[in-house]
């Protein structure tokens, strides 16, 4: 099982709010991730990083921001949610060396529902 | 279009059925392949990752690779109750690449 970790699992919260969720990972994989994956859609990656201080946005543009100050944390913030904001959050790491860079280890996700 | 396609399913089958799950693709650069289960209300883990063409085999599931029709298979013998999930294909160009996910099969196992 990946030691990756995400809080909370599920938030309801009104519109306006501001919130973050942390991702936490205890492999010391220098790349991590963040997708959002809505019910029968793929998954789409919204903000990723490379390593310490530095982090990327992904395909799909978010008002979402992210920061990596250490290693092993990774956390999202919204400053201002809005329903639009509804859906399942994953966060993900991988090793950066090795033949196995490609094998991308999941967090049990975050529930956001904004109302 | 997409780049990975994938039907969603829902696919229902009896406890013991064989089943086949498959991802067609646009991209022949793709070289690294890799299919994801995800179970309900948790993130998706691997399940099988193959490079290139050909066969892999682990234990009831055997993934496929055919990159001249740029299509990959999933294969489950003797389905359990417990493969009910959703299972998600997913491939990279390279070693640390991006990875680009088909939107998953939701697979139920009856007893």
């Amino acid at each position: 099982e990946a030691d990756i970790y995400q809080t909370p699992r599920y938030l309801v919260i009104g519109t306006g709010k501001k919130i973050t969720l942390e991702c936490s990972q205890t492999m010391g994989h220098d790349k991590m991730y963040w997708y959002q994956q809505d019910p029968g859609m793929e998954l789409h990656l919204i903000h990723y990083s490379y390593g310490v201080n530095s982090t990327e946005k992904g395909d799909l543009s978010s008002e979402s921001t992210v920061s990596r100050i250490r290693t092993e944390h990774f956390p999202l913030t919204l400053e201002s949610a809005r329903p639009s904001h509804t859906s399942q959050y994953l966060c993900a790491s991988s090793e950066t060396r090795g033949n196995r860079q490609n094998i991308q280890y999941f967090g049990a996700g975050t529930r956001l529902s904004v109302l | 279009q997409k780049e990975v396609e994938q039907d969603p399913g829902p696919l229902s089958v009896p406890e013991g059925a064989i089943v086949s799950l498959n991802c067609t693709y646009s991209n022949s650069a793709f070289q690294y392949f890799m299919w994801y289960r995800q179970y309900s209300r948790k993130g998706p883990e691997l399940l099988m990752y193959t490079y290139s063409s050909g066969n892999k085999e682990d234990g009831r599931f055997t993934a496929q690779v055919d990159k001249s029709s740029k299509y990959i298979s999933l294969f489950i013998r003797d389905s359990q109750p417990s493969d009910s999930a959703t299972y998600l294909c997913a491939m990279s160009r390279n070693q640390g690449g991006k990875l680009i996910f088909g939107q998953g099969t939701e697979l139920s196992v009856k007893p």
